[in-house]
């Protein structure tokens, strides 16, 4: 099965300014039509989880621009350009390529 | 709107059974994917079950193989996770998330299992 791990865990920021959270793959997530199924979701405190990227680097709609995704391969980031209070919560990694599917453990936002 | 709404979750004790229930609107139900996922109290995310657009295929997670079977009736828009041989671990909110990539996810019920 293939381990999604995440780092930090915790993350604290001041309001304004940038975050990165990190998501690796035990195995390389590019399937075998090219595609390449790795998406982030947020999970605000008492909410269910909501998609924010597909494919890596593709945002939902509704999603901010300060959001972004990036990676290929194994190594993958989910960068929050300047961070906003409302940012707060816990973002998951996860990969759709291979079976089972897999969640990395989440990485809980909080501000300074 | 795409919605979905899920229903069903009880408190039950070891070994009992449960189904749960997902219903889907504001988008053509018989031309998704469909997922269950669940979250253990103060615990991340867990890929359950998930059925292909007909229903002909089914994939599930080694923990609950055997135990749970999921299910689907487009006339009804409705999807199901019939739950046996309940265990203390299955405690948790279940979702149901639409598409393969899961796109869309309902607000959850929440199935307790105790004695």
């Amino acid at each position: 099965d293939v381990v999604m791990t995440q780092s930090p865990l915790s993350l604290p920021v001041t309001l304004g300014q940038p975050a990165s959270i990190s998501c690796r793959s035990s195995q390389s997530l590019i399937h075998s039509n090219g595609d390449t199924y790795l998406n982030w979701f947020q999970q605000r405190p008492g909410q269910s989880p909501r998609r924010l990227m597909y494919r890596v680097s593709n945002r939902d709609s509704g999603v901010p621009d300060r959001f972004s995704g990036s990676g290929s391969g194994t190594d993958f980031t989910l960068t929050i350009s300047r961070v906003e209070a409302e940012d707060v919560g816990v973002y998951y990694c996860m990969q759709g390529t291979h079976w089972p599917r897999s969640f990395g453990q989440g990485t809980k936002v909080e501000i300074k | 709107e795409v919605q979905v709404l899920e229903s069903g979750g009880d408190l039950v004790q070891p070994g009992g059974s449960l189904r749960l229930s997902c219903a889907a609107s504001g988008f053509t139900f018989s031309d998704y994917v469909m997922n269950w996922v669940r979250q253990a109290p103060g615990k991340g995310l867990e890929w359950v079950s998930l059925i292909d657009n007909s229903g002909g295929a089914t994939y599930y997670a080694a923990s609950v193989k055997g135990r749970f079977t999921i299910s689907r009736d487009n006339s009804k828009n409705t999807l199901y996770l019939q739950m046996n041989s309940l265990r203390d671990e299955d405690t948790a909110i279940y979702y149901c998330a639409k598409d393969l990539q899961l796109d869309v996810w309902g607000q959850g019920t929440t199935v307790t299992v105790s004695s």
